[in-house]
């Protein structure tokens, strides 16, 4: 079955360290993934897709289908980066835009 | 050009009583697509309308229901509430239900039943 998992629930680093938020899938196929991301009292709104390859708001994510992880990284957090990250797995493309998520992560920035 | 737009935003209704969310897409996108997000099971997939059909469906009870009018809006309803359907409803949209086409989400419907 396909699956996407976020193992950390929350993340909390220093200003100016690396992040590295985690994501594991389960799929069989050739999958397309995405970041998305909810600031607080903002919607879901999306961040990245690893089709695109991308590098938004600093943020990047690579496709690694050894290891079946798509992880999303930044060499140096901002306080503006607070927030909760959902990583996202569409279904088959004959079933439309179904996206089946992780549990999420929330990313704390402090000073 | 204007997001998701999705009435209402708070709803509080009691057990047995049925409940309409509406979701209007942003201009021109046709697919839309609804979840439930709650902090236990985080955001589920409910159903995906296009060009007024229902293209595919999550692992709800039939009280879930919804459809799509000829201009692309959406409603979802609940029937027969019960305490667990307590959640934030999202609706998405794209302009169709390719899985590359990356979802547009709205603010969502915070449904509380008593």
């Amino acid at each position: 079955a396909q699956r996407v998992t976020q193992p950390e629930k929350l993340l909390s680093v220093f200003k100016g360290a690396p992040v590295e938020l985690k994501c594991n899938y389960s799929y069989s196929g050739s999958p397309e993934l995405f970041w998305y991301v909810q600031y607080s009292r903002q919607r879901l709104q999306l961040l990245l897709r690893h089709i695109s390859r991308e590098s938004i708001k600093g943020f990047t994510a690579d496709l690694n289908k050894g290891e079946t992880s798509f992880h999303l990284k930044k060499p140096f957090a901002q306080e503006e980066d607070s927030a909760m990250y959902y990583c996202a797995l569409p279904t088959l493309y004959n079933q439309g835009g179904k996206l089946i998520f992780g549990q999420g992560t929330e990313l704390s920035v402090k000073p | 050009k204007a997001g998701v737009t999705q009435t209402p935003r708070y709803l509080i209704k009691t057990r047995g009583q049925q409940v309409t969310l509406s979701c209007s897409p942003i201009s021109g996108h046709r697919s839309v697509s609804w979840y439930q997000q709650t902090p236990g099971q985080g955001l589920q997939f409910l159903f995906e309308y296009f060009s007024e059909t229902q293209r595919n469906k999550g692992n709800f009870p039939g009280r879930f229901s919804g459809r799509q009018f000829s201009n692309s809006r959406s409603e979802m309803n609940v029937s027969t509430l019960e305490l667990g359907d307590s959640a934030l409803y999202l609706c998405a949209s794209s302009w169709s239900p390719g899985s590359h086409q990356p979802q547009h989400f709205g603010d969502g419907t915070r449904l509380s039943i008593l």
